[in-house]
């Protein structure tokens, strides 16, 4: 239903980075900025990021993300068991009016 | 500190009409547009919709447009979801979302 696709699931070691791809279109990721989303579930969602590669106050440059063209990617180095949860980009569609959220990724601390 | 508390979640039969409500406190509420999101069982977070700081604009996710309504009292610090005409399908936690912070949500049943 969902217009972004993300992979299922990412897993690392403790220590490592994992990345996560959110493909899209152009007229949403190709046209409008993106956000990417923390969320464990039972716990009040989290923003991690803004216009694409913006950090708001509280997050920790571990965190990083990119756009290129219709695809944006998040990249989280340093993996603590903390940072298992589920991820998810989003952004405005021009064309269908309306904000998505990415299908969802579920990051695995090995 | 930003909070943003959710509340008027519960069980409804379908066709049925529901209020929720979200205050928040910790940020310029004035200068924020606030969002709906839900999240069904087993399921990603989906956009509701949203209204812009004046209230005077309201966007929504076509599957509950001319259902559901967002209002919101400046005054007040508040932001309302009016959910009519329920569905099974409604069934979610219902998350209240600003930038500086989301809420825990509130859970939304609908079932006969």
């Amino acid at each position: 239903q969902s217009v972004l696709t993300q992979p299922p699931s990412v897993s690392a070691a403790p220590g490592q980075k994992v990345t996560i791809s959110c493909s899209g279109s152009s007229s949403n990721i190709g046209k409008n900025d993106v956000a990417w989303y923390q969320h464990l579930p039972g716990t009040a969602p989290q923003r991690l990021i803004y216009d694409n590669n913006k950090r708001p106050s509280g997050i920790p440059a571990r965190f990083s993300a990119s756009r290129s063209g219709t695809s944006a990617t998040l990249g989280i180095t340093g993996l603590q068991t903390g940072d298992e949860a589920d991820y998810y980009c989003g952004t405005w569609d021009s064309r269908l009016n309306a904000y998505f959220f990415g299908t969802g990724t579920q990051v695995t601390v090995l | 500190d930003v909070q943003v508390v959710e509340s008027g979640g519960g069980l409804v039969q379908p066709g049925g009409s529901l209020r929720l409500s979200c205050t928040a406190s910790g940020f310029t509420f004035t200068s924020s547009y606030m969002t709906w999101v839900r999240q069904a069982p087993g399921k990603g977070l989906q956009w509701v919709g949203s209204v812009n700081e004046q209230g005077s604009e309201k966007f929504y996710v076509a599957s509950v447009k001319g259902r559901f309504t967002i209002s919101r009292d400046n005054a007040q610090n508040s932001v309302y979801l009016q959910m009519d005409r329920l569905r099974v399908e409604d069934t979610a936690v219902y998350y209240c979302a600003s930038d500086p912070g989301w809420g825990q949500g509130t859970l939304v049943t609908v079932s006969s």
